[in-house]
């Protein structure tokens, strides 16, 4: 079974510019989460979605919006990029489904997309 | 608001000996509980979960950890280190109060001498 992919690997942006991600998650996963790394601030959450429908926000600005496909692919798009946005990006994905199996659903993870913002 | 906390941001260890990296969490409910590891340039990696099943999980590459509910803590111990168990690891805590979102630790680098 192929894992979570995501597309691209590395990019590099000057600010203001706008970008986009992809991610593709594993087949038959349908919950889609995604995640800032930076060396400051760690590992945070940005949102994640289920069924094409946001199930959860974290604590980020409004420049930071995504979506999900019928196919469960995933974009996520930062606009207006400040040079605070430079980090790796994660996606995860996993079965998602009913509440109880949802917390315990084992999270796989992509190899990330590096950002800097020049 | 649940949280985590991992003790020591660098450990460092030879190689064959006892590794440790603790995790402290913060719940009002019980939580679903789990170990990552990150090597250089890539993802994270599932090492184990606690999901109430066992107090004692068993991961891969010979790390275990357990839950300790009075202690509010689940340490990760592997008995015998490997170089190729330098990497930077990462509890994370999930729980009806979070909603569906992952809370990770600040991580642990795990730096394994010859």
């Amino acid at each position: 079974k192929a894992g979570v992919t995501q597309t691209p690997r590395y990019l590099i942006k000057t600010r203001g510019q706008q970008v986009t991600l992809s991610c593709s998650p594993i087949s038959g996963h349908r919950s889609v989460s995604w995640y800032q790394q930076t060396p400051g601030q760690g590992l945070q959450f940005l949102f994640e979605y289920f069924s094409e429908t946001q199930r959860n926000k974290g604590n980020f600005p409004g420049r930071f919006s995504g979506r999900q496909f019928s196919n469960s692919r995933s974009e996520m798009n930062v606009s207006t990029l400040e040079l605070g946005d430079s980090a790796l990006y994660l996606c995860a994905s996993s079965l998602g489904g009913l509440a109880g199996g949802v917390l315990y659903n084992e999270q796989f993870f992509g190899p990330g997309t590096r950002l800097t913002v020049l | 608001a649940q949280s985590v906390t991992q003790l020591g941001s660098h450990v460092s260890v030879s190689e064959g000996a006892l590794v440790l990296l603790r995790c402290n969490y913060s719940s009002s409910v019980p939580p679903y509980l789990f170990w990552y590891v990150q090597y250089p340039n890539q993802g994270l990696q599932l090492l184990l979960k606690y999901t109430s099943a066992a107090t004692l999980v068993k991961g891969i590459n010979g790390f275990e950890a357990e839950f300790k509910k009075s202690e509010t803590s689940f340490h990760l111990t592997k008995p015998s280190a490997h170089m190729s168990d330098a990497a930077e690891y990462f509890c994370a805590v999930r729980g009806l109060t979070g909603g569906f979102k992952t809370i990770f630790g600040a991580g642990t680098r795990l730096f394994v001498k010859a």
